[in-house]
């Protein structure tokens, strides 16, 4: 077990600069999510995918945005033309299938700044 | 829709106190529960879980929970506070019931410990 993985730890870019994130779960879990956390806040839930379906989104993923997980093994999370907003972090976690009471596991996230 | 408050955005106690933090949620139907740590710029691990059965839970370093129903509540304690406890603790739901495990998180505390 050697966690989730994310890359990079830290991206800086300018405004309307398009930014992908990637992250590996652990291998055996097939479900898969994304959180972003500004500073002060708890993790806000962005979009799940169970294999490689993507089975729920928020209303936060605005048009901008954009979540694959090809094979169902990596996942990428997309922000198209950056705002400054998007400035966050952004948390990936994997579990097992089954029902919702499998714990999470976080990986160390990606932290976007936009200039 | 499920929310969580976390009473007191910054708790402080002296080494060897008492360690309380507070959590109450909302939910139509009671949720399953978790307590997560996060250290500074890491990602979020698992202190606990209540799912089913004996309402008080033990997690990891010496932490545990209890799942009061009536109260809506699953408060965080451990008897005696360490420097190493020193992070954000947020505390977390999930729809019971359900195959989707997405977590909705409190605003969380930080611990700050005295020596």
């Amino acid at each position: 077990d050697t966690g989730v993985s994310q890359d990079p730890r830290h991206k800086i870019t300018k405004r309307g600069q398009n930014v992908t994130f990637r992250c590996d779960p652990i291998s055996e879990h097939n479900r898969l999510y994304w959180y972003r956390q500004t500073l002060g806040q708890g993790p806000e839930f962005l979009t799940y995918f169970q294999n490689e379906a993507q089975l729920e989104k928020s209303r936060l993923l605005s048009d901008r945005f954009s979540a694959e997980r090809p094979k169902g093994s990596f996942s990428t999370l997309e922000i198209q033309r950056t705002e400054q907003g998007d400035s966050a972090m952004y948390l990936c976690a994997s579990s097992l299938a089954g029902y919702s009471n499998q714990p999470q596991h976080f990986g160390d996230g990606t932290r976007l700044s936009i200039l | 829709a499920q929310s969580v408050t976390q009473l007191g955005s910054h708790v402080s106690v002296s080494e060897g106190a008492l360690v309380l933090l507070r959590c109450n949620y909302s939910s139509s139907v009671p949720p399953y529960l978790f307590w997560y740590v996060q250290y500074p710029n890491q990602g979020l691990q698992l202190l606990l879980k209540y799912t089913t059965g004996a309402t008080l839970v033990k997690g990891i370093n010496g932490f545990e929970a209890e799942f009061k129903k009536s109260e809506t509540s699953f408060h965080l304690t451990k008897p005696s506070a360490h420097m190493s406890d020193a992070a954000e603790y947020f505390c977390a739901v999930s729809r019971r019931g359900t195959s989707y495990g997405k977590l909705t998180f409190g605003q969380g505390t930080i611990l700050t410990v005295h020596p």
